[in-house]
């Protein structure tokens, strides 16, 4: 069946750190792939996706890339801020199928 | 826009109670809801599917009987968990799909903050 791996947490980064969270898949067809953010106290937002190889989605100076070839999609933002400090997901959705597959989640904390 | 809310936000119960669990679509017209369930440091795990008017689709292993789900508008869906016990206790998320959006193959679901249960 599909799964989601994702880089375990907590991560703890120094503001305007470069951040990098990994996330790989496992999936029989050809799914579309997100990222969800969850704020504290709050539900989760989607944050970007991709819905085809080669696609890159961002969003907030966030960005991921969807690699076929090494069923990755990792998030990537050049320089954090502590208003990122959150629980970020990832997630497929398989072709067809409208249900989300997520992995564990990353607690990310920036400190100033 | 595009706001779920789920009430109530935590709720502690005796063993052998039942509890009903709320998710309102507040500015949009869900004709599908998903409950997923998240248990401490895990990913969140898809108890069932949700269509307005009709019956719920549970996934594998989770059981109907004991979490009774009802979809009567296209704006509330409700989860009841049926003689609560201990390892009920978990962290139940909703999530509603707004009809008017999205083409192509995914429409975007919209996350509510959550319910705690805990079970006594």
């Amino acid at each position: 069946g599909d799964s989601v791996t994702q880089m375990e947490g907590p991560v703890t980064l120094s503001e305007e750190a470069f951040l990098t969270i990994n996330c790989t898949y496992t999936a029989t067809g050809y799914p579309s792939l997100f990222w969800y953010v969850q704020y504290p106290g709050e539900g989760l937002q989607l944050l970007l996706k991709a819905t085809k190889a080669d696609d890159k989605g961002s969003n907030k100076g966030f960005e991921a890339t969807y690699r076929k070839e090494t069923t990755s999609f990792h998030l990537e933002k050049g320089s954090v801020q502590v208003s990122d400090s959150a629980v970020y997901f990832c997630a497929l959705s398989d072709f067809g199928n409208e249900k989300l597959t997520f992995g564990t989640g990353t607690r990310l904390t920036i400190i100033p | 826009g595009a706001v779920v809310s789920q009430h109530p936000s935590w709720v502690i119960c005796k063993s052998g109670t039942s509890v009903k669990i709320e998710c309102r679509s507040l500015d949009f017209q869900a004709t599908t809801m998903f409950w997923y369930r998240q248990f401490p440091k895990q990913s969140l795990m898809l108890m069932a599917t949700s269509n307005e008017g009709s019956k719920a689709t549970y996934e594998q292993g989770v059981e109907k009987d004991k979490f009774l789900i009802n979809h009567a508008s296209l704006t509330l869906s409700t989860l009841t968990v049926t003689s609560a016990h201990p390892e009920d206790s978990s962290f139940y998320i909703c999530s509603a799909r707004d009809r008017n959006t999205g083409t192509g193959k995914y429409n975007e679901q919209f996350f509510g903050p959550g319910t705690r249960l805990t079970v006594l």
